[in-house]
């Protein structure tokens, strides 16, 4: 099963606080888990991204949980900023064929930090 | 380098016209994505290339839509012909294959076909 889950769709979170997306997958064959981030009239950019043999990742404010026994992973936004409005999308790579880099993508969260 | 570069920015094409996307990809990558943005449907993989040979193409909705890609800086998604419920944002990425790879996106083509 190629997809990856992720809730909630939307987000709203005052200035300063924590801002946590959750995402979920089915297939063992993913092995590298990136967060994008996307900004109105822009492309996706890579923000953080992980593989499933460490639990946690921190770069900055942002900082990725990983639980492989429950196929889970999440992204939380610590001191969350207005700058941080944006959609995010938690994304998997399909390990294959390892030469080659599929990438499915969650269906995004809008996030919306109020001042 | 400039990015992955995307034309046109913008196309809006009548019903029933063929309209072709285009892209750059950044000098060097390997391999190269074409998605689609929709409201509905988020970023679906349309298809993907390594080494300008196409990888999997099943995300192509239908037999309208064909992509090549004839050497390792250009490559175009053609649509014939269009419907209006192609509308949507056309994306494409490209990345060097290895363990932790990223994808570089283009700015996008915003298709509207009316």
């Amino acid at each position: 099963q190629q997809q990856v889950k992720q809730s909630p769709q939307s987000l709203i979170v005052q200035k300063g606080g924590i801002s946590i997306i959750n995402c979920a997958y089915e297939n063992t064959a993913f092995d590298y888990f990136p967060w994008y981030q996307q900004f109105p009239g822009k492309g996706p950019a890579l923000l953080i991204a992980i593989r499933p043999d460490v639990s946690e990742k921190k770069e900055g404010r942002f900082t990725i949980s990983f639980n492989k026994s429950a196929k889970q992973f999440s992204l939380h936004i610590m001191d969350s900023q207005p700058g941080d409005s944006a959609t995010y999308f938690c994304a998997a790579r399909v390990a294959e064929e390892t030469s080659y880099d599929k990438v499915i993508f969650g269906p995004g969260t809008s996030l919306s930090v109020i001042p | 380098d400039a990015g992955v570069i995307q034309s046109p920015r913008h196309e809006v094409t009548e019903m029933g016209q063929e309209v072709t996307l285009r892209c750059k990809p950044i000098s060097g990558h390997n391999s190269l994505f074409w998605y689609r943005q929709t409201m509905m449907r988020g970023l679906e993989l349309l298809i993907y290339f390594n080494n300008n040979v196409p990888i999997d193409d099943s995300g192509m909705p239908e037999d309208r839509f064909s992509a090549k890609m004839p050497n390792a800086s250009f490559s175009t998604l053609k649509i014939q012909p269009s419907e209006p419920r192609d509308s949507a944002v056309y994306f494409c990425a490209s990345s060097f294959s290895g363990l932790d790879t990223e994808a570089f996106f283009g700015q996008g083509t915003r298709l509207t076909v009316v």
